[in-house]
């Protein structure tokens, strides 16, 4: 199956400053990536995707990049706030499905220092 | 309201005694999967279901059981829960197919077993 991984597991950012969370993926196949935010006690939630037709992907702080070469893509946050401060997971595609069946990578604990 | 609805929330119970965690979806999504969650693991599948009658294992399945007997329902099943089954557990759905597979989470359950 899909192989995901995820680094690092934890990283800690000075408020306003940049955090970038980067994932690797082992299927050339795959087409769909997204992140995943869970907030500290809730769930995860779908927080931006990127399709293999395109290399960026912004909504407004948030940016996805993503090298189909190297097969890795990364989360970039700017003008980082106290709210983004969370557990973040990346995903790709099981091979053999649709964009349904994801494996996740294992997780970074970010944390915005004031 | 779209949403993915698990109970219980929190659940202490003993090695060996039978339970189940309900998940419900309203959104008439085809998939529906449960993951456990687990410090540096991430979120790892457990059983996954395409639509009625038909479900899979995922990456985890040891120990647990689902069945998916109408659309909107998929129990997660623990015939003899064991300690190493501590953990907290999501249920998500999504459509098949199309632009949108977002992954829409329910809100967790933490399971203790002693």
């Amino acid at each position: 199956g899909e192989n995901v991984e995820q680094h690092p597991s934890t990283l800690s950012v000075q408020e306003g400053d940049s955090a970038v969370i980067k994932c690797t993926y082992s299927d050339s196949a795959s087409n769909y990536f997204p992140w995943y935010k869970q907030e500290l006690g809730k769930r995860p939630q779908l927080i931006i995707d990127i399709r293999s037709n395109v290399g960026e992907k912004k909504d407004q702080r948030i940016a996805v990049t993503l090298n189909k070469t190297a097969k890795h893509f990364s989360l970039h946050i700017t003008e980082t706030q106290p709210e983004d401060s969370a557990v973040y997971f990346c995903a790709a595609p099981h091979p053999n499905f649709g964009n349904e069946k994801l494996t996740f990578g294992t997780g970074t604990r970010l944390t915005i220092i004031p | 309201e779209a949403q993915v609805t698990q109970n219980p929330r929190y659940l202490i119970t003993v090695t060996g005694k039978k339970l189940t965690v309900t998940c419900s979806q309203n959104m008439n999504h085809e998939y529906m999967s449960w993951y456990r969650q687990d410090p540096g693991l991430g979120l790892r599948q457990i059983y996954y279901s395409m639509n009625v009658e038909v479900t899979d294992k995922g990456d985890v399945p040891e120990g647990y059981k689902v069945s998916r007997k109408e659309k909107r329902n998929f129990p997660l099943i623990l015939e003899s829960p064991s300690p190493n089954q501590t953990s907290l557990y999501f249920c998500a759905s999504s459509r098949i197919g199309g632009l949108n597979t977002e992954a829409f989470f329910g809100q967790g359950t933490r399971l203790t077993v002693v």
